[in-house]
């Protein structure tokens, strides 16, 4: 199995905190992402980083932030959160660009925000 | 935008028998790949096959197979000798081959439920 870690695997809090979700790989990946999943609309993608201090948004990116300082760690910031942030948050990680490399996914962590 | 469509939201088989589960994909792309994902309850995302666009032969692991149809944009996955471990969310996902393009657009998933 990739060595993807995601922090915590669960966390309740509530509507306004800052929280942060901690991804951290073990295999030198160039490229992680964040997707969140809900019913009904499959995995969608938060934000991305094709390198240390390089990301970009994805396709439901408001109210999110990230930041990748190191190639290991990619940090996933809800600035004040809200209810409709509640979701299960996937991590991916994939190698070298342009192959056929797939993506490879952490546990998720399940984020309630009441 | 890439869509991907999955248009049957939940589906059954009989243990041992087969079943197919549809997916379909918008692209103006010529060269991309296609994925099928399974996601047990345990909620691990788990690659089940990999199909490259430039590839006319339809890929195979194991049980599993795809039938990819390019001109119609079509990639079902048939799942042969289903399983009760064979439970769970499908999910297809597409991703265009250009550098740079690594991101994954996925279907909204079908649940296979296996009947013993």
């Amino acid at each position: 199995d990739a060595g993807i870690t995601q922090s915590p695997r669960h966390k309740v809090t509530e509507t306004g905190t800052p929280v942060t979700l901690r991804c951290h790989q073990t295999e030198n990946h160039r490229y992680m992402y964040w997707y969140r999943q809900d019913p009904g609309h499959g995995l969608r993608l938060i934000h991305y980083s094709y390198g240390v201090k390089d990301t970009d948004k994805g396709e439901v990116s408001d109210g999110y932030s990230v930041s990748r300082s190191k190639t290991e760690d990619f940090l996933l910031t809800l600035e004040s959160a809200t209810s409709s942030q509640t979701s299960v948050y996937f991590c991916a990680i994939s190698g070298r660009t342009g192959a056929n490399q797939p993506q490879h996914f952490g546990d998720g962590t399940r984020l309630s925000i009441l | 935008a890439q869509t991907v469509t999955q248009s049957q939201p939940e589906m059954s088989v009989q243990e041992a028998e087969t079943v197919t589960l549809s997916c379909t994909y918008d692209t103006s792309e010529s060269d991309y790949y296609l994925f099928w994902y399974k996601q047990p309850p345990s909620r691990q995302m788990i690659l089940v096959i990999r199909q490259e666009a430039y590839k006319q032969q339809n890929a195979t692991e194991n049980r599993f197979s795809v039938n990819f149809q390019k001109a119609a944009k079509s990639f079902s996955l048939k799942i042969s000798d289903s399983q009760l471990g064979d439970a769970a969310m499908y999910f297809c996902a597409y991703r265009s081959a250009g550098f740079g393009n690594e991101k994954l657009t996925f279907g909204t998933g079908t649940r296979l439920t296996i009947i013993p």
